[in-house]
């Protein structure tokens, strides 16, 4: 496609349920991010993945969050057993190694009742 | 770790004003990126400033980096509603690191 791609846009779930979202990068593009933005408030880090490189988790906030990358294209972050402060938007992101800046995708909004 | 930091939060200027927004980062970041955010919305790239003295301009938005100041500026010249978003700038070392972003608001 064109651009990052995320799925779903929007996800409702209850507390203690297990999440699981999609990324689709920019074909090529080698790096991928997640970040998550809560209502009002700016980005936070969760990982990190340049290519074959081991993943930079250092802004996961537990190990209820998790996140793979297949094949070096699409990425799935999966949180489990929800809380409520989970919720937030959730952005993924992409850039390649000739390009500089990281290209968004619209979000997945988590909400978790 | 690469501290950015933005300023102002907030900002509500007249149409047909100018004004400045400031990003301070704490060490050697490759380049300095401009982010445009509207409500509801991802965010949207504005700007990639890859040196020192670089100036990138696009209609009423200018965008400079001083590495030495470890300062860059995004000037807003002759604000019009269009304009009110929140900016976020960042920083990459490895992962982006991202201001607390601006919000503006232009008031007709």
């Amino acid at each position: 496609g064109a651009g990052v791609s995320q799925s779903p846009s929007n996800k409702v779930t209850e507390k203690g349920k297990d999440v699981e979202l999609r990324c689709d990068p920019i074909s090529g593009h080698t790096a991928l991010y997640w970040y998550r933005q809560s209502l009002g408030q700016g980005l936070e880090f969760l990982i990190y993945f340049q290519g074959n490189s081991a993943p930079d988790k250092s802004g996961l906030p537990s190990d209820r969050f998790s996140a793979e990358r297949t094949g070096g294209s699409v990425s799935t972050l999966t949180i489990q057993r929800t809380q409520q402060e989970d919720s937030a938007v959730y952005l993924c992101a992409s850039s390649s190694r000739t390009e500089y800046e990281a290209f968004f995708g619209q979000g997945t909004r988590l909400t978790v009742v | 770790e690469l501290k950015v930091e933005q300023n102002p939060l907030f900002l509500s200027m007249q149409e047909g004003k100018n004004y400045t927004i400031y990003c301070n980062y704490s060490t050697t970041s490759d380049r300095l990126y401009w982010y445009r955010q509207d409500p509801g919305k991802s965010l949207e790239s504005l700007f990639v400033l890859l040196s020192n003295g670089a100036v990138k301009q696009e209609g009423r938005l200018m965008a400079s980096l001083d590495t030495k100041a470890r300062l860059s500026t995004l000037h807003i010249t002759a604000a019009v509603h269009d304009l009110s978003a929140t900016y976020f700038c960042a920083g990459r070392v490895g992962q982006f690191y991202f201001g607390t972003g601006t919000s503006l608001t232009v008031i007709p």
